[in-house]
């Protein structure tokens, strides 16, 4: 089965700018979470996507938002980029029927300069 | 979901048994732990979980107490390769919900 695959790799944006992440999710999976991770800190829940529905946040602003298709892979996307949205963004996908944890995948690093 | 209190790092040893605690003292009874690590530029990796008895797998082993206030993960034969940050995360599991990390216990395995 596949993992979770992450594109890009390692971004560099402009304070004021707009991302946009991208996530495959693994095969079989319905459910994509989304992490920020800062350098030396664990990951800080972002929001969850369950169905293409947003199914929980964490405390992020609106100008984090998301998206799930049909296929169940999913978008990050990040307006007005400030120098503290430097960081590592984490996909994880899980199905809702599973007791196992998340499938994680290598993260996005977003430098914002 | 619970918090939980994990020491910031440890060493152990190549070959011998690494022992890593969790507290979480107001754990509900809906609640799992999982254990999760995260080697240094990867996204964090599964390793196991458990309600109230004790668990094993390929990786490790989970005990947890028998009033659930606390658990320790053990790596039975620890190689350099399990030098990580490890996250104890106590969840309810089934409504789905997200994950909840702290800051972890950074292990080092030394030769």
């Amino acid at each position: 089965e596949t993992g979770v695959t992450q594109s890009p790799t390692h971004l560099i944006k402009t304070r004021g700018q707009q991302v946009t992440l991208r996530c495959s999710s693994q095969s079989g999976h319905n459910t994509v979470s989304w992490y920020q991770q800062a350098l030396g800190q664990g990951p800080q829940f972002i929001f969850q996507y369950y169905r293409e529905e947003e199914n929980g946040r964490g405390n992020f602003p609106p100008r984090f938002s998301g998206l799930q298709f049909p296929n169940y892979s999913s978008e990050l996307n990040v307006n007005a980029l400030e120098l503290d949205d430097s960081a590592l963004y984490l996909c994880a996908s899980s199905r809702d029927s599973l007791m196992r944890g998340y499938t994680f995948g290598s993260g996005t690093r977003l430098t914002v300069v | 979901d619970a918090k939980t209190t994990q020491p910031t790092s440890m060493d152990c040893a190549e070959g011998r048994a690494a022992n890593l605690p969790c507290n979480h003292s107001t754990i509900s009874g809906n609640e799992y732990v999982y254990w999760y690590r995260q080697i240094h530029s990867q996204g964090p990796q599964y390793i196991i979980h458990g309600l109230k008895n004790n668990e094993t797998n390929e990786m490790a082993s989970l005990i947890i107490t028998e009033d659930r206030k606390s658990s320790t993960l053990i790596l039975p034969h620890a190689t350099l390769r399990d030098t990580a940050v490890y996250y104890c995360i106590v969840r309810v599991t089934y409504n789905n919900n997200d994950m909840r990390f702290g800051a972890g216990t950074r292990l080092t395995v030394k030769p």
